[in-house]
């Protein structure tokens, strides 16, 4: 089945503990994404890469970094986490470097800082 | 002010009735426009894609792209309770999809 997963789903973490979370997909789309989305302001892009070792900044990239070494991952790195940065986050991925037409969205990761 | 206004709702129909739902936007650099549905804990899916003005059909919906006015439109006909979702407007001035801007999203609920 084709798809976009996450993990983990929710977490609930410290500020200032590092964290990942994992983006994979199994579509093998060149273009990925980051976004986090919060009430009333609906999704925000963080990063987005591409293919592999491109990545560029979205719009609220401050506190966040990405990497790009194999096609199907795109993790998220958050080296040290604030309350602010509470949100749900998606990964997103398109098989073209555009084509938002196509662009398909994992499930969320809820996270909670604390 | 946001790029992208939208209601947030929530905006409660019966089953059967005709659904508006709108966003409004300030960059006319815009070109690109889309509707995103999204149901409770999951991820968005996309609904209809229209490049510039005009209407775009698919079934029960209807996209509108009124760039005069920078306005869009999502109508959904005969609604019914698994329409219940919040929807997403989202737009972009080039087709590298590389930046989108979304709407803060509509909550439709539409009651057997």
């Amino acid at each position: 089945e084709a798809q976009v997963t996450q993990n983990p789903r929710y977490l609930i973490t410290v500020t200032g503990k590092k964290l990942t979370v994992t983006c994979s997909q199994n579509m093998n789309h060149e273009y990925m994404s980051w976004y986090r989305q919060d009430p009333g302001l609906g999704l925000r892009q963080i990063y987005y890469s591409m293919n592999v070792e491109v990545t560029d900044k979205g719009d609220v990239p401050e506190g966040y970094k990405v990497s790009r070494k194999e096609k199907r991952n795109f993790p998220l790195i958050l080296e040290s986490p604030s309350p602010n940065q509470t949100s749900l986050y998606f990964c997103a991925s398109s098989p073209f470097t555009g084509g938002q037409e196509t662009q398909y969205f994992g499930p969320g990761t809820r996270l909670l800082v604390l | 002010q946001k790029e992208v206004e939208q209601d947030p709702g929530p905006l409660s129909v019966p089953e059967g009735a005709i659904v508006s739902l709108n966003c409004t936007y300030s960059n006319s650099a815009f070109q690109y426009f889309m509707w995103y549905r999204q149901y409770s804990r999951k991820g968005p899916e996309l609904l209809m894609y229209t490049y510039s003005s005009g209407n775009k059909e698919d079934g029960r919906f209807t996209a509108q792209v009124d760039k005069s006015s920078k306005y869009i439109s999502l109508f959904i006909r005969d609604s019914q309770p698994s329409d219940s979702a919040t929807y997403l407007c989202a737009m972009s001035d080039d087709n590298a999809g590389n930046m989108l801007t979304f709407g803060g999203g509509t909550r439709l609920m539409v009651k057997p």
